[in-house]
């Protein structure tokens, strides 16, 4: 199982560019990053998945080296709304699930 | 689209109760995972199942947790013997069908042990 190692908190303000890296050294082949956010007293909810070089939807981007040893989660323009916490997860086979470990995640502080 | 329905969201129980938290997926038929998240803390992963059959039961506590699913749809999580660091809020999660490994949350069961 791949394990994740992800900043305990980053501060940042409105307006700025927040870029949140996770490192999974050990990830495998059919491995894919998948990145949550988590509200207070909410279940965590799916932001953003690549496997490899760089995705970019609506909410975030996620860029990923050639080497997939890491990923970086990269949110333009945050808001206050955007205060959460993040994690990383490395997954294994596709649909199939497999035992799914979150790292400790990044507590993200937004300041006006 | 399809969520995931926990119950109860709220359960108060002294010290020495037993506790069932419930977790229907709704659309039924995925893969089914559970996790404990104390207060400020990350998420402990618990057990998933695939159908009815959990292959990894080794994230449970200790002996007095427990899990089942029945008809690959609804699962519950029993605790015995409640103690006080059982105190946190029970997640469960459906895996999405589109893409990997993309689970669906539900809002979690807030479990106070008094």
């Amino acid at each position: 199982l791949a394990k994740t190692t992800q900043p305990i908190s980053m501060d940042s303000y409105e307006g700025q560019e927040v870029n949140i890296t996770c490192s999974h050294n050990n990830i495998a082949t059919n491995d894919y990053i998948t990145w949550y956010q988590q509200f207070p007293s909410q279940g965590p909810r799916f932001i953003i998945q690549g496997y490899k070089t760089k995705v970019t939807n609506e909410v975030a981007s996620l860029f990923i080296p050639a080497d997939r040893k890491s990923s970086t989660l990269s949110l333009p323009r945050v808001s206050l709304s955007d205060t959460a916490v993040y994690y990383c997860l490395v997954g294994e086979e596709y649909n199939q699930g497999g035992k799914l470990i979150f790292g400790q995640g990044t507590e993200l502080s937004v300041k006006p | 689209g399809a969520g995931v329905s926990q119950s109860p969201s709220n359960k108060v129980t002294e010290k020495g109760k037993d506790v069932e938290l419930r977790c229907d997926p709704i659309s039924g038929h995925t893969a089914l995972y559970w996790y404990r998240q104390s207060l400020g803390q990350g998420l402990e992963f618990l057990i998933y199942f695939q159908g009815n059959s959990a292959p990894d039961k080794s994230g449970l506590p200790s002996d007095r947790f427990s899990a089942e699913r029945t008809g690959g749809s609804v699962s519950t999580l029993t605790i015995q013997r409640t103690q006080q660091e059982d105190s946190a809020v029970y997640l469960c999660a459906r895996l999405r069908g589109a893409g990997a490994n993309v689970l669906t949350f539900g809002a979690g069961s807030r479990l106070t042990v008094l």
